[in-house]
């Protein structure tokens, strides 16, 4: 059973520096999401795709932020020119979309971000 | 906008014992689902139990159960018989029927269970 898995699990970079993190969404899931969550929070909405359309950014998403999903499958969350505000754990969602509509969304297990 | 409200930081149980976990939302909009996630340390979230707001009927799963309270906005977790696997954090979260999906969810509430 592949869930949804999410790459690199942790990654620790330099302020400035630019960072990606990839996500497989479950197979045949046509919606995929982007959260971050940090320390006693809880997870709070970037972004979402129907198939390769963005359809949803939050205003939390600056213009640093950029995401992809250019075929409809994997997507990628690039961060440029990081600070130290961006440490978080970015968490990725998928879900079946309208032809399996229950609400339910299922989670990756997160890629953690540490900026120094 | 939608907001979820979960008002205890922490809670403990005794193994075996019962616990509510509390949540209440904000909403404007009459058809929504509310969820109960679970997140284990370094491990992915996993759905506890979801409740369509249509249905006046509480969802339960197994030892897990709520207390809808539609005009009250109130969502509360109940889990029975509480066992070492059911420490973790919870949350409350909500999404807008035949939206996005996109859930909004509480702060959370982290559960310890003392054997």
């Amino acid at each position: 059973d592949t869930g949804v898995s999410q790459n690199p699990r942790h990654k620790i970079t330099k302020r400035g520096q630019n960072v990606t993190f990839r996500c497989d969404p479950i197979s045949e899931h046509n919606r995929l999401y982007w959260y971050r969550q940090t320390l006693g929070q809880g997870p709070e909405f970037l972004t979402y795709f129907q198939n390769e359309a963005q359809l949803e950014k939050s205003r939390l998403l600056s213009d640093r932020f950029s995401a992809e999903r250019p075929k409809g499958s994997f997507s990628t969350l690039e961060i440029q020119r990081t600070e130290q505000g961006d440490s978080a754990m970015y968490l990725c969602a998928s879900s079946p979309g309208t032809s399996g509509a229950t609400g339910e969304l299922f989670f990756g297990e997160g890629s953690r971000l540490t900026v120094l | 906008a939608q907001t979820v409200t979960q008002s205890q930081p922490e809670m403990s149980v005794q193994e075996a014992e019962t616990v509510t976990l509390s949540c209440t939302y904000d909403t404007s909009e009459s058809d929504y689902y509310l969820f109960w996630y679970k997140q284990p340390p370094s491990r992915q979230m996993i759905l506890v139990i979801r409740q369509e707001a249509y249905k006046q009927q509480n969802a339960t799963e197994n030892r897990f159960s709520v207390n809808f309270q539609k005009a009250a906005k109130s969502f509360s977790l109940k889990i029975s018989d509480s066992q070492l696997g059911d420490a973790a954090m919870y949350f409350c979260a909500y999404s807008y029927w035949g939206g996005s999906e996109k859930l909004v969810f509480g702060k959370g509430t982290k559960l310890t269970v003392n054997p």
